[in-house]
């Protein structure tokens, strides 16, 4: 089974609507993050949390809202989808590393891709 | 701030040929720096990563990459490409909050 799922992988709304995009891990990571990637932008940041009482804004937070409901699930909201949302969405996991050290590897799952309407 | 720069959106080269994947970075601090690969319908997975510790760096399937402070560069190599190595590839730094911050990615193509 993977280490990282992400549910759904396939998602079509319309503008307006609430949907959600939830990430599940089985690695044990303490710290998660949501991405989104357009082409030729590369990856951007839109949440991050560094354990389930800590959460934090990243580069693109606008429109989006997240919920950590346990060490193994992150979710990520759009309360009202709109076509600039368009994009494909990952979530990661690392580990807190030795003395919080920033080299820990992230571990991404597979995607999901949304389309807003 | 930290920030990464891949120079080419699109490189090709043909099997056998030598892969040169270019990253350079800007860093207030000694930097971490993170080649990863996303092959077509995947996630992004690590590739290889510096951590201040030997300047050159050998990754996962045959990938190697070398730090140059003088350059501020962190260029991904390997020697003869192969078709399965048809992926984008993403350069990335950590940057002073533990976040990592990603270059646009380069897409290797690569051809018989």
């Amino acid at each position: 089974d993977a280490d990282v799922t992400q549910t759904p992988r396939n998602r079509i709304t319309k503008t307006g609507k609430r949907i959600m995009l939830e990430c599940s891990q089985t690695k044990g990571h303490d710290r998660m993050y949501w991405y989104r990637q357009d082409p030729g932008l590369g990856l951007r940041l839109i949440y991050y949390s560094f354990d389930v009482k800590d959460i934090n804004k990243g580069e693109i937070s606008d429109g989006y809202s997240v919920s950590r409901q346990a060490q193994a699930k992150f979710s990520l909201s759009l309360e009202s989808a709109i076509p600039n949302q368009t994009a494909l969405y990952f979530c990661a996991t690392s580990d807190r590393g030795t003395s919080g050290s920033t080299w820990e590897t992230q571990y991404f799952g597979p995607g999901t891709r949304l389309l807003v309407l | 701030a930290q920030s990464v720069t891949q120079l080419g959106s699109h490189v090709s080269v043909s099997e056998g040929a030598l892969v040169l994947l270019r990253c350079n970075y800007s860093s207030s601090v000694p930097p971490y720096l993170f080649w990863y690969v996303q092959y077509p319908n995947q996630g992004l997975q690590l590739l290889l990563k510096y951590t201040s510790a030997a300047t050159l760096v050998k990754g996962i399937n045959g990938f190697e990459a070398e730090f140059k402070k003088s350059e501020t560069s962190f260029h991904l190599t390997k020697p003869s490409a192969h078709m399965s190595d048809a992926a984008e590839y993403f350069c990335a730094v950590s940057d002073l909050a533990d976040k990592l911050i990603f270059g646009t990615g380069t897409r290797l193509q690569v051809f018989p």
